[in-house]
This record gives structure tokens, sequence and C-alpha cells, in this order.
């Protein structure tokens, strides 16, 4: 099956800083979406991008869908304690059924230091 | 955003018993999904599940899961007799119809089979 490439794994960071983070995939995906986890809850959506080359922010959250397809990162500007917790991103390829199952990477950890 | 609720929250079993884990959509959706994420892992695709019927499936969802939508609104996940490594959280997801392709996801069920 497809398989995706997160990384980094972790990452520890001061408050304020920008983090940026990124998947991989060997094969192409319609759709590339990016949750974020906190611990004992399921994941909630942040972004979702539907076309290649798309570039789309929510608040200090960046993401942008790579021209190839294959790829996808998340970029947080000025973190905040809040921002704790696993993002991970998610690719989905409409094979044209009505399936429309994602596939995760692995996440990312991320800390913030106050 | 569209919501659905989990049931049971937590469930702890002895190994081979039978469990029903259950989601609960707010508005009428015709898609759902279970995904499962073992403690410290990604999120994995079980099973799509369209107008009443599997559409896809993956390779861990053998012989032992089932789904189905008995009365119309909630959709359950049965495990027949469970194992050990059945243990993980079971997320419900769903996607309306007509809509973007994301999906957005429960609170979760951990099951902790002992």
């Amino acid at each position: 099956g497809q398989q995706l490439n997160q990384s980094p794994q972790s990452m520890f960071i001061q408050e304020g800083e920008d983090v940026s983070m990124n998947c991989t995939s060997s094969s192409i995906f319609n759709t590339w979406l990016w949750y974020k986890q906190e611990p004992g809850e399921g994941p909630v959506l942040l972004i979702a991008l539907y076309k290649a080359g798309e570039l789309t922010s929510n608040g200090r959250l960046t993401a942008q869908f790579g021209i190839t397809r294959k790829d996808s990162f998340l970029n947080i500007s000025a973190s905040i304690p809040s921002d704790v917790g696993i993002y991970f991103c998610a690719g989905q390829l409409n094979s044209g059924g009505s399936n429309y199952k994602l596939t995760f990477g692995k996440g990312t950890l991320l800390t913030v230091n106050p | 955003e569209p919501e659905v609720t989990q049931t049971p929250s937590h469930q702890v079993t002895q190994m081979g018993q039978e469990v029903i884990l259950r989601c609960v959509p707010i508005s009428n959706h015709l898609y759902f999904y279970w995904y499962r994420q073992i403690l410290g892992q990604k999120v994995e695709f079980l099973v799509s599940f369209y107008n009443n019927e599997i559409s896809e499936k993956s390779e861990i969802f053998d012989d032992q899961f089932s789904v189905e939508r008995p009365d119309g609104s909630n959709f359950t996940l049965k495990i027949r007799s469970t194992k050990l490594e059945d243990s993980a959280m079971y997320f419900c997801a769903r996607r309306l119809e007509g809509g973007t392709d994301t999906q957005y996801f429960g609170p979760g069920t951990r099951l902790t089979v002992l």
C-alpha cells in the first residue's frame, strides 16, 4: 500500500519559534490533510489541500500541496505552548469509488517550551 | 463542523470476548470510516462504509471484524473474539455527501484487551 514518510519525528522548540514539518510519498495523492492530535483525543483537522501547488493558511498555520502531488509541508509560525501535540499528515487518493480512505504519516511530536 | 460521538469512551474486555463500538453521527451522513491507532503509532484505515455497504477494507479488517448500521443512525464496529493486539484507539470518521474529501474524526474509543 501507499506509504507516507513524515519528518521530523519530533521537535522541541522555544515559544515564538517557527516550525516546519513535511510529508513525502512514493505515489500521488489527490488530497492532503493535516491533523493535530492531543493525548486521548481524536485527530482534529487543521488544513485541507485539494489541488497541486495549493498554499493554504489557517491562522498561524500554512500548508502547501506539492506540485508533484507527492509531498506536502506544514509551517507553524510564532509557536505558542498550546501548539503542543502530534501533527499528522494524511493523503487521500480518490480512486473514483466511494472509499476516500486516508493514509496517515507517523506523526511529528511537537513540544513547545514556554 | 458537524460532529460524531463515539461510545463507549473506554472499553475493557477479556481476550476472546466480543465488543461493539458505536459511532453516532450528529447529522445524516452516508460515508463512514473506522480507523485504528495502536498506542504510540500512526492512524490506520480499517474499513469504509457507504450507503449501508462496505466499500473498502484493509488487510487488518479480517473475519473477526464487522460493521453495520443497524438502525439507520448508529454505525457499529464489532470485534467477535478480541485478541490482545486489538488493544488500541478506534476512531470513527465521517464525510459529508456532496462535500469535500475532508474526513472528520470522533473522539475515539479506547479498547483495552486483557
